[in-house]
């Protein structure tokens, strides 16, 4: 059982469009990061959200992190081919264990 | 700064051998932490090492093992290796424990005949 659920698991959108990714658990994280990765490459961190109900914002891309520190989305707006990848949640739980999410991954269409 | 490198990049080994994989952490980091990613499959946490102590241990046998040097690289060791080892084994550092994110490595292909 994967203790980070990722929705939807697949995404597949024309260039201009926006889009929202879920990453849910019962379990509340001291921190909550997310990655994507393209194949054969390892994950690249894209923002880690630490406080709960925290918002951040990389150019187009909006991250937040649940009040109670259980869950987190991303939204990104006006979707570019160069946004295509693999966008992992990734959580930092107890005794150090880190756990990831199974991931979505986005096809953005010219 | 350079950053996570991992050797080597493809390994082919047959079932019941030993593998050791291994990681240069980035300059001034000194926490590393391993993760087997199946196809399609978010990574799994194997471990983590904190200043050349073991702190943080996934769901794996003890056949997975692994050590960190005073330089803070590290290996992965796997003993009596399964054909459901066969996957992509990800190293990635940070300074300090796991909350302000990793840099990770490439990974290494692991495929077990």
């Amino acid at each position: 059982t994967q203790l980070l659920e990722q929705s939807p698991q697949f995404l597949s959108i024309q260039e201009g469009e926006n889009l929202t990714v879920y990453c849910n658990s019962s379990s509340v994280f001291s921190s909550l990061q997310w990655y994507r990765q393209e194949p054969g490459e390892g994950p690249v961190l894209l923002v880690t959200v630490v406080t709960g109900g925290e918002v951040k914002k990389l150019k187009r891309l909006t991250f937040q992190f649940g009040d109670a520190r259980k869950d987190s989305s991303l939204h990104i707006t006006a979707a570019q081919t160069g946004d295509t990848g693999l966008y992992l949640c990734a959580g930092v739980g107890n005794f150090n264990k880190f756990y990831f999410g199974s991931g979505t991954k986005l096809n953005v269409k010219p | 700064e350079t950053g996570v490198t991992q050797s080597p990049t493809h390994l082919i080994k047959t079932r019941g051998q030993q593998v050791t994989l291994r990681c240069s952490s980035q300059s001034g980091h000194n926490t590393v932490s391993w993760y087997q990613q199946a196809l399609g499959q978010g990574p799994q946490f194997i471990f983590q090492y904190y200043r050349e102590e073991e702190n943080g241990r996934g769901n794996f046998p003890p056949r997975f093992s692994g050590l960190q040097f005073p330089n803070y690289s590290s290996e992965l060791n796997v003993n009596a290796l399964e054909l459901d080892d066969s996957a992509l084994y990800l190293c990635a550092s940070s300074r300090d424990g796991a909350n302000y994110g990793y840099t990770f490595g490439s990974g290494t292909r692991l495929t077990v005949v």
